[in-house]
């Protein structure tokens, strides 16, 4: 099925650990997003990237990176978590006005 | 970055009534989206506005993109069960879309 997959789901982290959330989309889009959602605060871009190869910041990008490497795939990493990016991370692809969002990684920091 | 208002921040209703939000902005937008999103899910685009003073509906969904381009207004009508979640606006402006802070919708039956 077309759409937006995010993997992994839900993480629990100690506080210096890193990881990687992995966005993968199939409908070769060109500009991809991430987000993250906090309760009051709305959706907040974190990073975005604009084609292949590409990366910008966003909103809140400070201990984010990102990587683009092939079209398809869209890499958000953490390189050591803090207990306040416990949130929930949903990656999205667009094309045009068509936003397509995954159904987001709920991420714990203790 | 840009600031979308989103009001009100959460609506208890019965079932059957009507429902009506808003998003302003300080910022004039290209484009509007409302979104709405169900729990532990990502959000779906409900309707998309592309130019000052357009209506659009989808269904018993409704929503305007006001002339001055600096606010939108999505109406539902006849609200069942099934609305329950919450509703974003979303803000094009260059590359990037803004997002209000949503309005939790809560239908009662």
């Amino acid at each position: 099925n077309a759409g937006v997959t995010q993997t992994p789901k839900f993480r629990v982290l100690k506080t210096g650990q890193s990881m990687t959330l992995l966005c993968a989309q199939d409908m070769n889009h060109e500009y991809m997003y991430w987000y993250r959602q906090d309760p009051g605060m709305g959706l907040r871009l974190i990073h975005y990237s604009v084609g292949e190869g590409t990366t910008a910041k966003g909103e809140v990008p400070d201990g984010y990176n990102v990587s683009r490497l092939k079209k398809q795939n869209f890499l958000l990493g953490l390189e050591s978590a803090a207990p306040s990016q416990t949130s929930v991370y949903f990656c999205a692809s667009r094309q045009g006005a068509g936003y397509t969002f995954g159904s987001g990684t709920r991420l714990t920091v203790v | 970055g840009q600031q979308l208002n989103q009001s009100p921040q959460s609506m208890f209703i019965q079932e059957g009534e009507d429902v009506s939000m808003n998003c302003t902005s300080s910022s004039i937008f290209n484009t509007w989206l409302w979104y709405k999103q169900d729990p532990g899910e990502g959000p779906v685009l409900l309707i998309a506005l592309y130019k000052a003073g357009e209506l659009t509906s989808n269904g018993r969904l409704t929503a305007q993109f006001g002339i001055t381009r600096k606010d939108s207004f999505l109406n539902i009508s006849a609200s069942i069960p099934s609305d329950v979640g919450i509703y974003f606006c979303a803000g094009l402006t260059g590359n990037q879309f803004y997002f209000g802070t949503g309005t939790s919708l809560t239908v009662i039956p």
